[in-house]
């Protein structure tokens, strides 16, 4: 079992600029989400879906989009980065109900 | 929505003395708290969580208590090593129907040899 997958690992983005982060599990996990982190702030939800074509808005949602296609995939789109956009982001999934929540290994972002 | 304070913001022990962490949180309907670990460069990790109907759950060196009264859940770790060291997040989970972790902003945690 790879648990969640995200890439890229770094990226260093001009503002402006658009990407796509990869988010990938293979434990069959309804719930994703996706937070930001930053020092001293702890982790923000950005979005989340609780399953295949069902996405909503965490705190954080502006500048990003997102899409369920499937169950195993999760991608977090930055339309037009930001410097504040810079940040570590992680990706998560969860069973629903109350049970653990698994991060994948996070993407540190720079945005100049 | 839910609001989760976490305090202090750093902490600093001698190794073999007890850590003490504390959470508040805000919505009266939330019914599961987890903590996590993050060690440097790394993904959070849990290490324990506790549910509403449960005051106290230990693991080892580990436990945590919640107080629905008042609202609060605390992590206690006893007998600190240097590999505590690490920041400590909570969260709290809503109540039925909600899908959503809120985290406390971070405790980090040094245990000095």
């Amino acid at each position: 079992n790879a648990g969640v997958t995200q890439t890229p690992k770094f990226q260093v983005l001009k503002t402006g600029q658009s990407m796509t982060l990869q988010c990938a599990q293979d434990m069959n996990h309804e719930y994703m989400s996706w937070y930001r982190q930053d020092p001293g702030m702890g982790l923000r939800l950005i979005h989340y879906s609780v399953g295949a074509g069902i996405t909503d808005q965490g705190e954080v949602p502006n500048g990003y989009n997102v899409s369920r296609s499937t169950t195993e995939d999760f991608p977090l789109r930055l339309l037009s980065a930001a410097p504040s956009q810079t940040s570590v982001y992680f990706c998560a999934s969860s069973y629903p109900g109350n049970t653990e929540a698994f991060f994948g290994q996070g993407t540190r972002l720079t945005v100049v | 929505g839910e609001n989760v304070e976490q305090h202090p913001s750093t902490l600093s022990v001698q190794e073999g003395d007890s850590a003490v962490i504390k959470c508040t949180y805000s919505d009266s309907a939330s019914n599961y708290f987890p903590w996590y670990k993050q060690e440097l460069g790394k993904r959070p990790q849990l290490i324990i969580d506790i549910r509403s109907n449960v005051g106290e759950k230990k693991d080892q060196r580990i436990a945590v208590t919640l107080n629905k009264t008042a609202k609060h859940f605390s992590l206690h770790i006893t007998e600190t090593q240097p590999e505590d060291s690490a920041v400590y997040f909570c969260a709290a989970k809503g109540g039925a129907g909600s899908y959503q972790l809120t985290f406390g902003k971070g405790t980090k945690l040094s245990v000095i040899p």
